[in-house]
């Protein structure tokens, strides 16, 4: 069964650096999103991405936050300047279409030093 | 502006029980709910989902019932079993765009 894949499963960087989230979504999915978890919280959103702009993002994704897709595979998310507060499990996810279920990654564990 | 929340943040039941978690959701122009899992260490699976045009809907072992008069949504676990221990998100998806989720409750199936 094809499946969402991120790199790495765990990064570990300092205050300030910045960090860049890898995600790799279903082939022939065409909306992708970002979505955040604060260890014990709830999936929050972060951004959706939809013919290679962002369509929507919640007010936790601000400037220090980038979304791209370089090529045909990968969508990235970058912080550029990282916080102590960004540390959470990030996970992509992708959909075929906008109005249907989520296929979420196994997420990459950020810790902010 | 929208929420989702669920009834309870904790459910215990023994194995082979039936399960029934609770959901509410506030934004009445959402057209479309889905349920997920997720277990320790791993990201949101998708369970079941309805479609506002539905108030039913069922799966292997679980039913989705969708009351869009009050609002209020509910996964049914038929015959728990310890491999449904996780915890339990419903989420509404007004639009495309994103899905909003709720805060989860735990499902802890005791042997």
């Amino acid at each position: 069964e094809p499946e969402v894949t991120q790199t790495p499963s765990h990064q570990v960087t300092q205050m300030g650096q910045e960090v860049i989230l890898r995600c790799v979504p279903i082939s022939n999915h065409l909306y992708f999103y970002w979505y955040r978890q604060i260890l014990g919280q709830k999936v929050e959103f972060l951004v959706s991405f939809y013919n290679n702009e962002i369509s929507e993002k919640s007010e936790i994704f601000d400037d220090q936050f980038s979304v791209e897709r370089p090529d045909g595979s990968n969508f990235t998310l970058k912080i550029r300047s990282t916080k102590l507060e960004d540390s959470a499990m990030y996970f992509c996810a992708s959909a075929r279409q906008g109005n249907e279920k989520l296929f979420f990654g196994s997420g990459t564990q950020l810790s902010v030093l | 502006g929208e929420s989702v929340g669920l009834h309870l943040p904790t459910l215990s039941v023994q194995e082979g029980d039936n399960s029934i978690i609770n959901c509410a959701y506030s934004n009445s122009a959402s057209d479309y709910f889905i349920w997920y899992k997720q277990e320790s260490g791993k990201g949101p699976q998708f369970i079941i989902d309805i479609r506002s045009n539905m108030d039913k809907r069922q799966g292997q072992r679980v039913t989705v019932l969708l009351n869009k008069t009050v609002k209020h949504l509910s996964l049914q676990i038929a015959a728990t079993q310890p491999g449904d221990s996780a915890v339990y998100f419903c989420a509404e998806n007004p639009r495309a765009g994103k899905s909003t989720f709720g805060d989860g409750t735990t499902l802890t199936v005791k042997p």
